[in-house]
């Protein structure tokens, strides 16, 4: 079985600078995808980017973007020019792409702060 | 375009009490899955449905059960409840199952806070 391992449970960053958090995962797959999802307060969980592993460049949404590295199974994500509207949980997951309905695989959550 | 639709919002039950949740995908999208998020966690994967078919199952006892119909909106059920149940149950609805080519992308609800007393 998969699994996804968040071990920041919570970050704090300066309005405006960059923030890394990081994301491990075990698989015994080579085709799949990993995603970052934002869960504010409102509850309803966003995405934010997608990486699929056969691809080697790193995903890029914005101000978003992944270091996708696949031998070492890490997938963190970088916020640059962190903005108060950043402040959520963040989810790293994992989805197996071999046509299958297993369903995502998530993390336990990052809760990131932004600090004015 | 509307997105997905969960009901209700908020709901509180006593123990061995029956519960039915309620979701509608967005126009379109003919998958629906269901997640149990429990207080701290991050979502645990429940069912996924398919052109009215489950087609997925995540480990959770036969006390959940759930159906698609035939205008793609489902219903997850929860029977005999436990403290253990109360949890964010979120909704979410892609075009279809993950593959090759498609990764699946869902789109999640605002999800049902199912309280169990």
């Amino acid at each position: 079985a998969q699994t996804v391992t968040q071990s920041q449970p919570e970050m704090s960053v300066q309005e405006a600078e960059t923030v890394t958090l990081s994301c491990t995962y075990d698989t015994s797959e080579s085709d799949y995808y990993l995603f970052w999802y934002k869960q504010p307060p409102s509850r309803q969980m966003i995405l934010v980017i997608r990486q699929e592993a056969y691809k080697q460049q790193n995903a890029t949404e914005n101000r978003f973007s992944v270091n996708f590295q696949k031998a070492a199974k890490s997938f963190s994500l970088k916020i640059s020019d962190s903005q108060l509207g950043d402040a959520a949980m963040y989810f790293c997951a994992y989805r197996s792409a071999r046509g299958g309905a297993d369903g995502l695989t998530f993390g336990k959550g990052t809760h990131l702060i932004i600090q004015p | 375009d509307a997105g997905v639709t969960q009901s209700p919002t908020h709901l509180i039950k006593t123990r061995g009490q029956h519960v039915t949740l309620r979701c509608s995908p967005i126009s379109g999208h003919k998958s629906v899955s269901w997640y149990q998020q429990v207080l701290g966690q991050g979502p645990q994967f429940i069912f996924q449905y398919y052109e009215k078919e489950e087609r997925g199952r995540g480990n959770f006892p036969d006390r959940f059960s759930a159906r698609q119909f035939p205008n793609y909106s489902s219903e997850l059920n929860v029977n005999a409840l436990l403290l253990g149940d109360s949890a964010l149950y979120l909704c979410a609805s892609s075009l279809g199952l993950a593959g090759r080519a498609n990764t699946g992308e869902l789109f999640f609800g605002e999800g049902s806070r199912l309280t169990v007393l």
